[in-house]
């Protein structure tokens, strides 16, 4: 299984312009979620779903758009980026079981907005 | 907003010796979780630790968790130059359901 896969690794963007962060794993995981790792602020919840067609917010969702067409992938859509969306952006998959199980991440996309 | 605070921010030992990091929280939790980050990479889970249980162990991990005063600890026996990374707690909380991460704490293991 290659897990939690991400593209692109790395990323420079003009404020204003759009992009698509892909996401997807091959685990059949039901919940994946997006998060944002910036210094000294760990990792903080943008979206989440808990299977196709169902997305729901985190705690810092503005700026970001996200859907849930298959089981497999979860892309995450920046509408008009801005210099506060430099950040590094990890993809997250995990079962469905009860409570929050353990999750599995990708290896992070690398986002620089000028 | 962060549900776990880790403490310390950061810590440097020597080969051989163990780690100590620790992990408050604020709400009540079904969960208690650690991950470790090398360096550019994503997040790796360690453990699970659950509401109702107080020590596990892993290999070289132990994992506390103390509901009563809402902190965790996770200690690493005999750490290794290849334990250097960043180690982050992540709380489910039993309100939302949704994992929350603290700040972490980077550890430095001197060979």
């Amino acid at each position: 299984n290659a897990g939690v896969t991400q593209t692109p690794k790395f990323q420079v963007l003009k404020t204003g312009q759009s992009m698509t962060l892909q996401c997807a794993q091959d685990m059949n995981h039901e919940y994946m979620s997006w998060y944002r790792q910036d210094p000294g602020m760990g990792l903080r919840l943008i979206h989440y779903s808990v299977g196709a067609g169902i997305t729901d917010q985190g705690e810092v969702p503005n700026g970001y758009n996200v859907s849930r067409s298959t089981t497999e992938d979860f892309p995450l859509r920046l509408l008009s980026a801005a210099p506060s969306q430099t950040s590094v952006y990890f993809c997250a998959s995990s079962p469905r079981t009860s409570g929050a199980p353990e999750q599995y991440f990708g290896p992070g996309t690398r986002l620089t907005v000028t | 907003s962060q549900q776990g605070e880790e403490d310390p921010q950061a810590l440097s030992i020597q080969e051989g010796e163990n780690a100590t990091m620790n992990c408050s929280y604020k709400t009540s939790i079904n969960n208690l979780q650690w991950y470790r980050q090398n360096s550019g990479r994503g997040l790796v889970h360690l453990i699970l630790i659950r509401s109702n249980e107080r020590e596990k162990h892993s290999g070289r991990l132990r994992v506390t968790l103390d509901t009563s005063k809402k902190s965790s600890s996770l200690l690493i026996t005999a750490s290794r130059a290849a334990d250097t990374a960043s180690y982050f707690c992540a709380t489910c909380s039993s309100n939302t359901g949704k994992l929350i991460f603290g700040q972490g704490t980077t550890l430095q293991v001197k060979p």
